[in-house]
């Protein structure tokens, strides 16, 4: 496709479960960033990739997060031992920005929803 | 204090109004900054960059006050279409994008 793509659309899950959110970037972008966003908030950054390495993961909140992008296109976010609290949108965005500058648009996907019942 | 702080409103207007909303940052070494439109649902999408002398796009207009660490956006002549969630954005280090709550705009016929 030629947007960012996001899979699952939806994902509800038990407390204590193991979730995994993949992201599918626009092809060539090699900057990839993760947001979760709860209702009535901003996109909260969680990690930003540049190519295959995690560049900046200050935002993920703890050890349960882990996030990957082996080969420098699909990512994958990671959540061990999910909590209530961690119910949100999780957002995937894309970038053709290189070390060079950016252009400042991210180009988001729709969207993983989680709900940790 | 937050990196990016943002009124949430929400701004009630009648179309045709024109409103600014204000969005302060707290890293003054801050190097980018823009505005994102969210529509109820829907992904976050690029309005427009902010650039230090002040930038426009038709009915809209953004500035940057370094000294004062704060962004506006002026939108004029509101449109009921303009009805969303406005999002301040800094990159204060690197190329990590830090958005603000947002701003929630409201244009009433």
């Amino acid at each position: 496709g030629a947007g960012v793509s996001q899979t699952p659309s939806n994902k509800v899950t038990e407390k204590g479960k193991y979730v995994e959110l993949r992201c599918d970037p626009i092809s060539g972008h090699t900057a990839l960033y993760w947001y979760r966003q709860s209702l009535g908030q901003g996109p909260e950054f969680l990690i930003y990739f540049q190519g295959t390495g995690a560049a900046d993961d200050s935002g993920l909140p703890n050890d349960r997060f882990f996030a990957v992008r082996p080969e420098g296109s699909v990512s994958t976010l990671k959540i061990q031992r999910t909590e209530r609290g961690d119910s949100a949108v999780y957002l995937c965005a894309s970038s053709p920005l290189g070390l060079a500058g950016n252009t400042g648009e991210l180009f988001f996907g729709e969207g993983s929803r989680l709900t940790v019942l | 204090r937050k990196e990016v702080e943002q009124d949430p409103g929400p701004f009630n207007v009648p179309e045709g109004a024109t409103v600014a909303f204000n969005c302060t940052y707290s890293n003054s070494a801050s190097q980018s900054f823009f505005w994102y439109r969210q529509d109820c649902r829907k992904e976050p999408k690029l309005l427009m960059s902010v650039y230090s002398s002040g930038n426009e796009d038709g009915r809209f207009t953004a500035q940057l006050n370094r000294a004062s660490q704060y962004i506006s956006l002026l939108i004029r002549d509101s449109k009921l279409s303009d009805s969303a969630t406005y999002l301040c954005v800094v990159i204060p280090q690197g190329f990590s994008f830090i958005f603000g709550k947002g701003t929630r705009l409201l244009v009433k016929p």
